[in-house]
C-alpha cells in the first residue's frame, strides 16, 4: 500500500525558514517524481515544486528563489526547505507521487502538514 | 499560458448524474489530465487520468460510478448515482514545460 507521510509543519514568523518532510513506502520511491501542493485557507490546489526520479527540479514562480526541494533515495524521503516565509505561504503542504516517470499527474497523495506564518 | 477553467460550483440530486466540465486554454487541446476529489477536511485522492480521446484509466478502488469523457479541449467528469459523500471539491489538474497546472475546483453539492 503506498503510503505518503509529511510532517515538519508549525508555526513560524514571516522571514523565518522551516523543512518539511515527506515519509514514502510501498512504492519503489527512487523511480518516481515526487511533488509539494499546497492549499491555503479555504483556497484550491496550486502546485508548488517537483523533483524527477534523477533529480531535475521544478518550482513554481510564488517560491522560486526561496524553496529547494531534495530527495534522499535511501532513506524514502522528499523534503522541502522552505526560506524566507510569508503570510502567503501559510498553507496545508501534501507531497504526492507521480503516475508514471513521463506522466506528471500525481496519483497518490498525503494527509497534509499545516504551515502558518505569522508574526 | 497554460491555464484549466472549471465552474465555481455545481449541484445535482441524490441518485442523479451530473457532469463537471474542465476546460484546457489555447493550444493545449491535446492534454492530459487527472481528476482530483477532495472531501471535506480531507487530503485530495486521484480520481483518474483522462485523455484527450476520452480514454480513462481510474485510480486504485475507484467506484463505476465515476467516469470521464473529453471533447475538444473540454474534459468531463460524470458521477452517476450520486451519493452523500460525492460531495466534495473536485479538481483537475495537467501539465506542461516543466510546470504543473490546477484548475480552480469545482464545488460539488448533492442535494
Amino acid at each position: 500500500e503506498v503510503q505518503l507521510l509529511e510532517s515538519g509543519g508549525g508555526l513560524v514568523q514571516p522571514g523565518g525558514s522551516l523543512r518539511l518532510s515527506c515519509a514514502a513506502s510501498g512504492f519503489t520511491f527512487s523511480s518516481y517524481t515526487v511533488c509539494w501542493v499546497r492549499q491555503a485557507p479555504g483556497k484550491g490546489l496550486e502546485w508548488v515544486s517537483s523533483i524527477g526520479d534523477g533529480g531535475s527540479t521544478f518550482y513554481a514562480d510564488s517560491v522560486k528563489g526561496r524553496f529547494t526541494i531534495s530527495r534522499d533515495n535511501s532513506r524514502n524521503t522528499l523534503y522541502l526547505q522552505m526560506n524566507s516565509l510569508r503570510a502567503e505561504d501559510t498553507a496545508v503542504y501534501y507531497c504526492a507521487k507521480d503516475l508514471e516517470s513521463t506522466v506528471k499527474l500525481p496519483n497518490y497523495w498525503g494527509q497534509g502538514t499545516l504551515v502558518a506564518v505569522s508574526s | 499560458q497554460l491555464v484549466l477553467t472549471q465552474s465555481p460550483s455545481a449541484s445535482a440530486s441524490l441518485g442523479a448524474s451530473v457532469k463537471l466540465t474542465c476546460t484546457l486554454s489555447s493550444g493545449h487541446s491535446n492534454n492530459a489530465i487527472a481528476w482530483h476529489q477532495q472531501q471535506p477536511e480531507k487530503g485530495p485522492r486521484y480520481l483518474m487520468k483522462l485523455n484527450s480521446d476520452g480514454s480513462h484509466a481510474k485510480g486504485d478502488g475507484i467506484p463505476d460510478r465515476f467516469s470521464g469523457s473529453s471533447s475538444g479541449a473540454e474534459r468531463y467528469l460524470t458521477i452517476s448515482s450520486l451519493q452523500s459523500e460525492d460531495e466534495a471539491d473536485y479538481y483537475c489538474q495537467t501539465w506542461g514545460s516543466g510546470i504543473r497546472v490546477f484548475g480552480g475546483g469545482t464545488k460539488l453539492t448533492v442535494l
